[in-house]
């Protein structure tokens, strides 16, 4: 599976739209892109997923480009309790396990 | 919430002793996994099940060994544990097609 790269850390104003890169400049054409976040001691949440389209539920919105070497998840108002760790992982469909990488740690500041 | 136990929740031991955490479904779901997380390191793929008796290893597998003899339980055994082995494991449902993980509570693991 194609390779992650996320800022280590991100901060966003309360209120305001967090919008997190990610980028999988080798991704392969069945490759899906995941977004996950994990809230502090928590087990890993799933946010949304994509494959071309953008993408957008009640959580997040996801923007792939058109090349789809990169993605952004955008929590459109962010809230004191989106701080978290956010993972963004490319996989193939089917039976392939997610691994994740460390993510981007975003701080929500009041 | 998706229906996963983890047992048990904590636990501390001694190196060289065996230990076995559980996990524990009500979804019926095909996949499961193991995760460990550490500071500094995302989670890490321990070992994985895609069906009763069909397990595969993952990123981090050396010192554990999992088995699944029905589709609610998957176990994962430190068979001689190591202070390396101290974290906090992770199960998680799920998976397949969708890609969409339920994780449970997670078990904190310390060997002293």
């Amino acid at each position: 599976d194609a390779k992650t790269t996320q800022p280590p850390s991100m901060d966003c104003a309360e209120g305001r739209a967090a919008n997190l890169p990610c980028n999988h400049s080798t991704i392969s054409g069945n490759e899906y892109v995941y977004w996950y976040r994990q809230i502090h001691s928590q087990g890993p949440q799933y946010i949304i997923h994509g494959l071309k389209n953008n993408e957008t539920n009640e959580m997040a919105s996801l923007i792939i480009t058109e090349d789809r070497k990169s993605s952004t998840l955008i929590l459109p108002h962010a809230t004191l309790r989106d701080t978290a760790v956010y993972y963004c992982i490319v996989r193939r469909s089917g039976n392939t396990p997610l691994v994740f990488g460390k993510g981007t740690r975003l701080s929500v500041i009041a | 919430d998706a229906g996963i136990t983890q047992s048990p929740r904590h636990k501390v031991t001694e190196t060289g002793t065996p230990v076995t955490l559980r996990c524990h479904q009500t979804e019926n779901h095909r996949y499961m996994y193991w995760y460990r997380q550490d500071p500094g390191h995302g989670l890490r793929l321990i070992h994985y099940s895609y069906g009763v008796k069909d397990t595969d290893k993952g990123e981090v597998s050396d010192g554990y060994s999992v088995s699944r003899s029905k589709t609610e339980d998957f176990l994962l055994t430190l068979e001689s544990a190591t202070s390396s082995q101290t974290s906090v494991y992770f199960c998680a449902i799920g998976g397949g097609n969708t890609g969409e993980l339920f994780f449970g509570e997670g078990s904190r693991l310390t060997v002293l």
